[in-house]
Formats: C-alpha cells, structure tokens, sequence
C-alpha cells in the first residue's frame, strides 16, 4: 500500500520566507509526527498529532514554526520567516496507534534557506 | 548525559565480519527501546525492536540490560547491503521517542 508521502521533496528558498511543506500519512494511522533532521545530525523532535487530542508542541524550536493536522489525515508544518539554520531535512513520519508504536518515515522534505 | 548516546563509528568491517553496536540510555524509566536504520539519504526504517528478553531476527540480535541502560545490536555474517547508520530509539512513555544520532556502518568487500 502507499507509504507516507511529503511534498515538495526539496524546496529553497530565500531568507525571510514563509515555506509550507506537506505531509500525508499512511491512511488510517492516527498518530502523525514532524522532525528535522540537519546534516550529520540525529533526528530532533518538532511537533506529535494523535488523534483528536491537542498536539505535543514541545519540541518546536521557535514560534516561528507551526503545523496543522487537518481532518485527522494530512499535515502542514510552516516556517515563517525563514533562517538559515532552518535548513534540514524535515522528516514525516505515522503510526497506527500511539507514540511506542512502529513508525513509518516519508522521503523527507530538504530545505534550503539561502 | 545526553538521552540516548552512540558511538558514531564509522565501523569499517569486511564482508563476513560480526560486529556489535551498543547504545546507552539515561532515562531508567524508559519502556521500549528500537533500532532503526537509515541509508545515505533516506529516512529511517524500523529494523527491529528490542524486547526485554532479547530477541533475534536472521543475522541480527538484539539485546536489552536494563541495570546497565543499554541495548545492543549484533550483526552476524555482515553483507555489502548492511552498510547504513543505525539509529537507537527510546521510548520513555508520555514522551517523544527520542533517536539517537547514529552508528555507521560500512562493509568493506
């Protein structure tokens, strides 16, 4: 069946600019998460969907970075105002039920803020 | 000390070799424990979890020591196709998993 998808796949973009990148779960999973990953780096959490319960923000760097769950399926993180050290791999990834549970990782999003 | 720690390696190994990862954890109150791998480029994929009683899979063997906070992972007979970053994953319940940054592999023909 179709894995997690991201889109775009890459994206640059200049300096001060708001990106939106795109998540869409496995169908039916009901947990969504959001990392980054920068070069040589592990992965740092951002934001946790599950459910319809609030979203576990905790590890969004800034107030600079959101996202949006909508409909319990697909997801949107937005950076504005874009930085330089914003520049990573933001990485998706689902899983059926809750946090302890396998997760599936999309391809990946590789932003570069010039 | 950091949540979850590896060693970065590189392992450089020959075809054939067995070789062994170790990942150690702060969180004694951590419940469940993974090793993922992640190739040059590409996002992390589950490759085992790690079970209280060790557990096996083919040429892969994973351990847990709770009184030590550590697990391990054991890679017999290592194949060109393992060459990769393995990642170790701890779940601490309520929490993010939280990865580590990676061992790399590379199998040397």
């Amino acid at each position: 069946g179709a894995g997690v998808s991201q889109s775009p796949s890459n994206k640059v973009t200049e300096k001060g600019k708001d990106v939106e990148l795109r998540c869409d779960p496995i169908s039916g999973h009901t947990a969504l998460y959001w990392y980054r990953q920068s070069l040589g780096q592990g992965l740092e959490f951002l934001i946790y969907f599950q459910g319809n319960s609030a979203p576990d923000k905790s590890g969004l760097p800034s107030d600079r970075f959101s996202a949006e769950r909508t409909g319990g399926s697909v997801s949107t993180l937005t950076i504005q105002r874009t930085q330089q050290e914003d520049s990573a791999v933001y990485l998706c990834a689902s899983s059926l039920l809750g946090i302890s549970y396998e997760q599936y990782f999309g391809p990946g999003t590789r932003l570069t803020v010039t | 000390r950091k949540e979850v720690e590896q060693d970065p390696g590189p392992f450089n190994v020959p075809e054939g070799a067995t070789v062994a990862f170790n990942c150690t954890y702060s969180n004694s109150a951590s419940q469940s424990f993974f090793w993922y791998r992640q190739d040059c480029r590409k996002e992390p994929k589950l490759l085992m979890s790690v079970y209280s009683s060790g557990n096996e899979d083919g040429r892969f063997t994973a351990q847990l020591n709770r009184a030590s906070q550590y697990i391990s992972l054991l890679i017999r007979d290592s194949k060109l196709s393992d060459s990769a970053t393995y990642l170790c994953v701890v779940f601490s319940g309520n929490t993010p998993l939280v990865f580590g940054k990676g061992t790399r592999l590379s199998v040397i023909a």
